[in-house]
């Protein structure tokens, strides 16, 4: 298994400039969730889905838009970028069925310029 | 919402000793996971425990759910346990949003 995979590992934009991120698992898990990591501190949840056609939003989601049409892949997109995005985002999933353990993927390090 | 508190926010170590790391949550929860960010930002997991304790190789980890607290012990550290170490919780009954805590940043020094 590949596990969780995410693309692209780097990315940067300009301001106003949209783009999707890419988040794949193999695991078969239901549960698949975005989050943002900023300088110094813990993640932050963007939006999440428990499966496929649901999803909901976390802590954070101005700005940003998702979609869940299969199992296997939650992309994450960037409408209008500003340099406030600017971040680590990082896609994980979980079996949720019985319990919420999560897998990250390996992030992608956005700027905003 | 739930909070989930981290303590210490820092800690330097000599290679070779032991620490413990606190995580107290304010609610409570169903789920408790402890993460290792390496140096190059992957996020590893290193337990699922909402409650008991659990142990692998020189880590373990207790959580007591009645108290709201839950602990990670590491032992004989190593320079490769170097990194931020999170404690992330569910939101409580019936959410699926994790909230994580901002993190113990450990360094060990050969």
């Amino acid at each position: 298994n590949a596990g969780v995979t995410q693309t692209p590992k780097f990315q940067v934009l300009k301001t106003g400039q949209s783009m999707t991120l890419q988040c794949a698992q193999d695991m078969n898990h239901e549960y698949m969730s975005w989050y943002r990591q900023d300088p110094g501190m813990g993640l932050r949840l963007i939006h999440y889905s428990v499966g496929a056609g649901i999803t909901d939003q976390g802590e954070v989601p101005n700005g940003y838009n998702v979609s869940r049409s299969t199992t296997e892949d939650f992309p994450l997109r960037l409408l209008s970028a500003a340099p406030s995005q600017t971040s680590v985002y990082f896609c994980a999933s979980s079996y949720s069925r019985q319990t919420y353990e999560q897998y990250f993927g390996p992030g992608t390090r956005l700027t905003v310029t | 919402g739930i909070q989930v508190e981290q303590s210490p926010p820092d800690l330097i170590l000599q290679e070779g000793a032991n620490s413990t790391l606190r995580c107290n949550f304010s609610d409570s929860v169903n789920n408790l996971q402890w993460f290792h960010q390496n140096p190059w930002g992957q996020l590893i997991n290193l337990f699922y425990i909402p409650s008991g304790t659990k142990q692998n190789g020189r880590l373990s980890a207790t959580t007591v759910a009645t108290e709201r607290y839950s602990l990670l012990y590491i032992s004989s550290s190593q320079t490769t346990d170097s990194g931020v170490y999170f404690c992330a919780v569910d939101g409580g009954s019936g959410t699926y949003k994790y909230i994580f805590g901002t993190g113990t940043r450990l360094k060990v020094l050969a």
